[in-house]
């Protein structure tokens, strides 16, 4: 019953590096998502994913791409990271036909770039 | 489109007193809303969601909010605070419409004195 799960858990970069952020959901669901969360700024979407196939942006999609690799998985790539990327990342998923019943959360990604 | 404004980023409450975190939204057309959860160093749970009916929710541990469609706004409350109840509470609201996604406030952190 793991839900959705991202790795890795903690990451630090150099300014320029290059990294994946995986995240997987057991939950049959159709939509995925990609926050990032700040001091005092609640949480961001960076892409989601609305069902397997396609990917939209969100409200800070800059520096960032991301893949729907299946049903289960979609990950967010940084090309070259940069400090401003410092940031608590996480990963959701829902049902996708109603949002009513909300998102499930994985347990993030602290990443630091120096 | 839909915003939401919680009006306080930190809450100093005693134990075992009475607690309200404040939540206004935003909104041209009818909502969901949401409390979600996050303990230190997870990621977000549900706590309590609004969708139609009884203006008065219930949720986990205790909590429960007040929808309140006059003055836009989805107070959370609990009589009686524990320790076990210090995290960050995030409000959030999302459209009727399936293509809608969940907008997340800027946080409440909840901090319990013993």
């Amino acid at each position: 019953n793991a839900g959705v799960t991202q790795t890795p858990k903690f990451q630090v970069l150099k300014t320029g590096q290059s990294m994946t952020l995986q995240c997987a959901q057991d939950m049959n669901h159709n939509s995925m998502y990609w926050y990032r969360q700040d001091p005092g700024m609640g949480l961001r979407l960076i892409y989601y994913s609305a069902s397997e196939g396609t990917t939209d942006k969100g409200e800070v999609p800059n520096g960032y791409n991301v893949s729907r690799l299946n049903k289960r998985e979609f990950s967010l790539r940084l090309e070259s990271a940069a400090p401003s990327q410092t940031s608590v990342y996480f990963c959701a998923s829902s049902d996708g036909s109603t949002v009513d019943y909300g998102y499930t959360f994985g347990s993030g990604t602290r990443l630091t770039v120096v | 489109a839909q915003s939401v404004t919680q009006l306080d980023s930190q809450v100093p409450v005693f134990e075992e007193a009475p607690v309200e975190l404040r939540c206004n939204y935003s909104s041209s057309v009818s909502v969901y809303l949401f409390w979600y959860v996050q303990y230190p160093n997870q990621g977000l749970q549900l706590l309590l969601k609004y969708l139609s009916g009884s203006t008065l929710v219930k949720g986990i541990n205790g909590f429960e909010a007040e929808f309140n469609k006059s003055q836009t706004s989805f107070h959370l409350r609990k009589p009686s605070v524990h320790i076990s109840d210090t995290a960050e509470y995030f409000c959030a609201v999302a459209g009727y419409s399936s293509a809608s996604k969940i907008i997340f406030g800027s946080g409440t952190r909840l901090s319990i004195r013993p």
